[in-house]
């Protein structure tokens, strides 16, 4: 069965510094590949997608992320957070276009001022 | 932008008692999905919902769990006779096509229901 993995449940940083979050799948075959971010009392929020193409996906808010068909890999990228970045971050993945999300476990990321 | 409207924000119920939760989705959209996060743990799909019947459903999906379109506009989860392990918040979702995840897929805010 496919599964999702979040690598770093909780992240600590400090405003400016460069944040990565890793995320990785297990499925053989075509996937849909996505982050969505949760701020405080609010609904889920796609931060960004990749059906295919250009493995570098560029999304709201100045995040990026980066397939890695290879590594089964899509992590997720900022240079430099801003203390309105704290939220739980969400990677998924569909394997059709129905819709159906496996979602990982989810990163708590706390920006400190 | 368009929103997926969930209500109540928070529902607190006893133990066997049934609860109804309740979203709007988006006017357009046809199509329609259940998912819940148990505090801790992953958001879990629970089941996807199509042209009035149910298209998709997950293992915890089980007899306790019925959904209905009663109207034109409202999706509602009912679970008949709750249990405490039922905690967790609960989120709708729509999409405007088949192609889900390709055509506006859009979560509402939540349900945190609390069973005690």
């Amino acid at each position: 069965a496919q599964s999702v993995s979040q690598h770093n449940h909780h992240v600590i940083l400090s405003e400016a510094a460069s944040l990565e979050l890793g995320c990785n799948y297990s499925y053989g075959g075509t996937v849909n590949l996505f982050w969505y971010v949760q701020y405080p009392g609010q609904h889920l929020q796609l931060l960004l997608k990749y059906f295919s193409g250009d493995p570098l996906v560029k999304g709201i808010k100045g995040f990026e992320a980066e397939f890695i068909k290879s590594k089964f890999s899509f992590n997720l990228r900022k240079p430099s957070v801003q203390w309105s970045d704290t939220a739980e971050y969400f990677c998924a993945v569909t394997t059709d276009s129905w819709g159906k999300f496996q979602f990982g476990a989810g990163t708590q990321v706390v920006v400190t001022p | 932008e368009p929103e997926v409207t969930q209500t109540p924000s928070h529902q607190v119920t006893q133990m066997g008692q049934e609860v109804i939760l309740r979203c709007v989705p988006i006017s357009n959209h046809l199509y329609f999905y259940w998912y819940r996060q148990i505090l801790g743990q992953k958001v879990e799909f629970l089941v996807s919902f199509y042209n009035n019947e149910i298209s998709e459903k997950s293992e915890i999906f089980d007899d306790q769990f019925s959904v209905e379109r009663p109207d034109g506009s409202n999706f509602t989860l009912k679970i008949r006779s709750t249990k405490l392990e039922d905690s967790a918040m609960y989120f709708c979702a729509s999409s405007e096509s088949g192609q889900g995840v390709n055509y506006g897929y859009t979560f509402g805010s939540g349900t945190r229901l609390t069973v005690v």
